[in-house]
């Protein structure tokens, strides 16, 4: 079945350090892949997607690229701020799936200032 | 606020108890899921509505878990005999099908936390 596998966290980075969490997945068809972000105490929030193969997704400084042949989507910011603390979540849905959201395990983040 | 909300937020219940969940999606969208979210994992996929017909159940569903959406609204989440396994944050979230691309973002409420004692 799909499936998401990411690095296990947590991850202690200072400010303004190079961010990779690394994502890979097992899929039968083609997925959509996602980041979830979930800073303390609220909601999962969708950070950026890609559709297909080759797609950047990008959204406040962060970027994930669709790596068909790898099968990967890391994720990367070049200089993170405390505000990124927060745990991060891979994800992939497929339409055979009815498009239901298939997570990985959490990456925690922690930036010290 | 146009987003998914849902209630309670809170939930303490003795081992044993019924409990019910309600979650209202965004008002326009088709689809409905449930997810479960234990501490330090990430969300499991529970169910799914298009509109009022649940299409898919996982095999987490235990019989003790119910799901529904009568007027493809609203849908409930009701946990019967309830066990201290079931303490977890239920997530729902809403999306809208047909979109030309297939694929459309689901939207995630803040989430019921179940505490079972």
């Amino acid at each position: 079945g799909n499936s998401v596998t990411q690095m296990e966290g947590p991850v202690t980075l200072s400010e303004e350090a190079f961010l990779t969490i690394n994502c890979t997945y097992t899929a039968t068809g083609y997925p959509s892949l996602f980041w979830y972000v979930q800073y303390p105490g609220e909601g999962l929030q969708l950070l950026l997607k890609a559709t297909k193969a080759d797609d950047k997704g990008s959204n406040k400084g962060f970027e994930a690229t669709y790596r068909k042949e790898t099968t990967s989507f890391h994720l990367e910011k070049g200089s993170v701020q405390v505000s990124d603390s927060a745990v991060y979540f891979c994800a992939l849905s497929e339409r055979g799936g009815g498009f239901k959201t298939i997570f990985g395990a959490g990456t925690r983040l922690f930036v010290k200032a | 606020d146009t987003g998914v909300s849902q209630d309670p937020r809170h939930k303490i219940t003795k081992r044993g108890q019924n409990v019910t969940f309600r979650c209202d999606p965004i008002s326009e969208h088709n689809r409905l899921y449930w997810y479960r979210q234990t501490l330090g994992q990430g969300p499991e996929f529970l169910t799914y509505f298009q509109n009022e017909a649940q299409l898919e159940k996982s095999r987490l569903l235990s019989d003790r878990f119910s799901a529904e959406r009568p007027k493809g609204s609203f849908s409930t989440l009701e946990i019967q005999r309830t066990e201290q396994g079931d303490s977890a944050m239920y997530l729902c979230a809403s999306s809208l099908s047909g979109r030309p691309s297939g694929m459309s973002e689901q939207f995630f409420g803040p989430g019921t936390r179940l505490t079972v004692l």
